[in-house]
């Protein structure tokens, strides 16, 4: 089954400080993308960062890495330098057939 | 290109009533993906489209639900006989052949 698994229902991070939500997916593809969006208390969903499943090398984005583990199944993302704006819904998509697969999300909080 | 654009932001509406949502995706993205979000949870997928073509519905998409794209450009959403259970954002998203949506602002609906 394909599915996608975000184990943190909630966290919270002091301003400047690092975070790291974790995710887990389950697949049968070989090759696919992985993807973190964040969707801020606006509702607008923004993708954050994606990561290649056949590219060893993580994905960065400025503030943003990812850990991605293809045996595991795994695909971590890292904040560095916290930022109050980067307090939103964190949601970990993953490949599913026709479509990606999101998992319930992260609730982060930044605290100032 | 203004992204993908969703009408309305919301609407209220009576158990029992016909809501129709209409969404613009991007206009050279020829993927148009409808989801339904509920509060605190991720999305869900409702069904897929690549140009006018409905690839996929998920089994959430019950008979009450229909969804066009009309020469694969917008699309609507429509929901019939509406149900408190239907309350949710729906959300729309487009992408070319690519890894990766826009998602629009989506559409909150209340059922009263």
């Amino acid at each position: 089954a394909q599915t996608v698994t975000q184990s943190q229902p909630e966290m919270s991070v002091q301003e400047a400080e690092t975070v790291t939500l974790s995710c887990t997916y389950d697949t049968s593809e070989n090759n696919y993308y992985l993807f973190w969006y964040k969707q801020p208390p606006s509702r607008q969903m923004i993708l954050v960062i994606r990561q290649e499943a056949y590219k060893q090398q993580n994905a960065t984005e400025n503030r943003f890495s990812v850990n991605f583990q293809k045996a595991a199944k795994s695909f971590s993302l890292k904040i560095s330098d916290s930022q109050l704006g980067d307090t939103a819904m964190y949601f970990c998509a993953g490949p599913g057939t026709y479509k990606y697969i999101f998992g319930t999300g992260t609730r982060l909080k930044v605290l100032a | 290109d203004t992204g993908v654009s969703q009408n309305p932001r919301h609407k209220i509406t009576k158990r029992g009533q016909n809501v129709t949502f209409r969404c613009d995706p991007i206009s050279e993205h020829n993927r148009l993906y409808w989801y339904r979000q509920t509060l605190g949870q991720g999305p869900e997928f409702l069904t897929y489209f690549q140009n006018e073509a409905q690839l996929e519905k998920s089994r959430l998409l019950s008979d009450r639900f229909s969804a066009e794209r009309p020469k694969g450009s917008f699309s609507t959403l429509e929901i019939q006989r509406t149900e408190q259970g239907d309350s949710a954002m729906y959300l729309c998203a487009s992408s070319l052949t690519g890894p990766g949506y826009t998602f629009g602002s989506g559409t909150r609906l209340t059922v009263v």
